[in-house]
């Protein structure tokens, strides 16, 4: 099955770019991988989702190695809004064709003036 | 479009009782998706339906089932209530069922369940 291993938390200062890790050694041949970011009370929200290589959006940047066992977060100039937990998801195989998402425990970023 | 949308937002129930919790999409999403948020556990699948029909189920006794329907809203049943089934309920839906590329998840806010 599936797992992933994050740090469980991370502290940084604004304006400095944050790099989160994700190990998931067991990700499956067709597995995307997808960060979420949850702020207290609130459902997580889609940040960036990438296969391999890297892919870059408005708010982050996503590396992915070649063997793809992990993935890095990349925030650039973090504000103290950036502070909440983050999640990496990926698949937990395929099953008896079932799907099963599996998420990290979260980092648990928080950004000081 | 709105979003996910969840209620009640809180429920405080006691041992032994039974809770149903709903879950409307996204408009035009027809996968919804349940999860239980503990700070032991972290956030755990509970199940996907998509097209009122059950695709996957995580690791979660019989006491947790759920259902969808035609218009895609899902409701969450947990019977016999525990103390350790306190913890926030999240639903997501996306567009394609679960697994399927660039298909992110789109979660409500939850329901928050207190179990005493």
């Amino acid at each position: 099955l599936a797992k992933t291993t994050q740090p469980i938390s991370m502290d940084s200062y604004e304006g400095q770019e944050v790099n989160i890790t994700c190990s998931h050694n067991n990700i499956a041949t067709n597995d995307y991988i997808t960060w979420y970011q949850q702020f207290p009370s609130q459902g997580p929200r889609f940040i960036i989702q990438g296969y391999k290589t890297k892919v870059t959006n408005e708010v982050a940047s996503l590396f992915i190695p070649a063997d793809r066992k992990s993935s890095t977060l990349s925030l650039p100039r973090v504000s103290l809004s950036d502070t909440a937990v983050y999640y990496c998801l990926v698949g937990d195989g395929r099953a008896g064709g079932s799907y099963i998402p599996t998420f990290g425990r979260g980092t648990s970023l928080i950004v000081h003036p | 479009k709105a979003g996910v949308t969840q209620t009640p937002r809180y429920l405080i129930k006691t041992r032994g009782q039974q809770v149903t919790l709903s879950c409307s999409p996204i408009s035009g999403h027809r996968s919804v998706s349940w999860y239980q948020q503990t700070p032991g556990q972290g956030l755990q699948f509970l199940f996907e339906y998509f097209s009122e029909t059950q695709r996957n189920k995580g690791n979660f006794p019989g006491r947790f089932s759920g259902r969808q329907f035609s218009n895609s809203r899902s409701e969450m049943n947990v019977s016999t209530l525990e103390l350790g089934d306190s913890a926030l309920y999240l639903c997501a839906s996306s567009s394609i069922p679960l697994g399927g590329n660039n298909s992110p998840l789109h979660f409500g806010n939850g329901t928050r369940l207190t179990v005493t």
